[in-house]
């Protein structure tokens, strides 16, 4: 059975980076028919896409973020990683790591399998 | 960009009701259309995608239909365990949008 775990801290200052990885198990994050993304939902609120990655290295990222957001994929250890610089309270949300196909290397956003999430506040 | 509408923002259905919501789209986006289901304190699951197809091992009561810019997700006989949130998502054009959201309460 295919788990995504997210890790990393719970409360970040704002202007720093928040660093998040998602450490995938029961299945290899080498698989050529997947790709791993990023989703967030702010407290009460509703899903925002942040990027994806597959295992190759190639990115898409949300335009409204692409400044911020750095994806980056650990094969070795089966995890990838999200990095989003100069946060602020805005970004305070739960982030989820999430699993979608891809097709012939290109990505179809159907998330099948999700993280449980993990809640990041931005506050000093 | 696109915008995604979903409605109702909320409903209240009995027990063995058959409720719709319905997801609209800014533009046509074929079939590019999922829906996911997501509870309290919970991750979203999917339910639907490409308008229709039911994800394995979801219930048969739910069900998906449309295509272009209007789509109706179905649930054809509420069950306590239905209430949730319910979220349409489009993937035609980047980013991958979601739509706002439909909460389903039991009356």
């Amino acid at each position: 059975q295919l788990q995504l775990q997210e890790s990393g801290p719970g409360l970040v200052k704002p202007s720093e980076t928040l660093s998040l990885t998602c450490t995938v198990s029961g299945g290899s994050i080498s698989s050529s028919s997947y790709y791993w993304g990023w989703i967030r939902q702010p407290p009460g609120k509703g899903l925002e896409w942040i990027g994806s990655i597959y295992y190759s290295g190639s990115t898409y990222y949300n335009p409204s973020l692409k400044s911020r957001v750095t994806i980056s994929v650990d094969t070795s250890k089966n995890q990838f990683s999200l990095k989003l610089s100069s946060v602020t309270a805005a970004d305070t949300a739960v982030y989820y790591c999430a699993r979608h196909l891809a097709a012939a290397a290109d990505p179809l956003y159907y998330f099948d399998y999700w993280g449980q999430g993990t809640l990041v506040t931005v506050s000093s | 960009d696109i915008q995604m509408t979903q409605s109702p923002s909320s409903l209240s259905a009995s027990v063995g009701d058959r409720v719709t919501i319905t997801c609209q789209a800014s533009q046509d986006i074929s079939n590019y259309l999922n829906w996911y289901q997501q509870k309290p304190g919970k991750a979203p699951k999917l339910l639907i995608y490409d308008a229709s197809n039911l994800e394995t091992g979801v219930p048969s009561r739910f069900s998906g239909s449309g295509s272009g810019t209007d789509f109706t997700f179905t649930i054809s006989s509420l069950q306590p365990e239905d209430i949730a949130t319910y979220y349409c998502q489009q993937y035609d054009n980047l980013p991958p949008l979601f739509g706002p959201g439909t909460k389903v309460d039991i009356k």
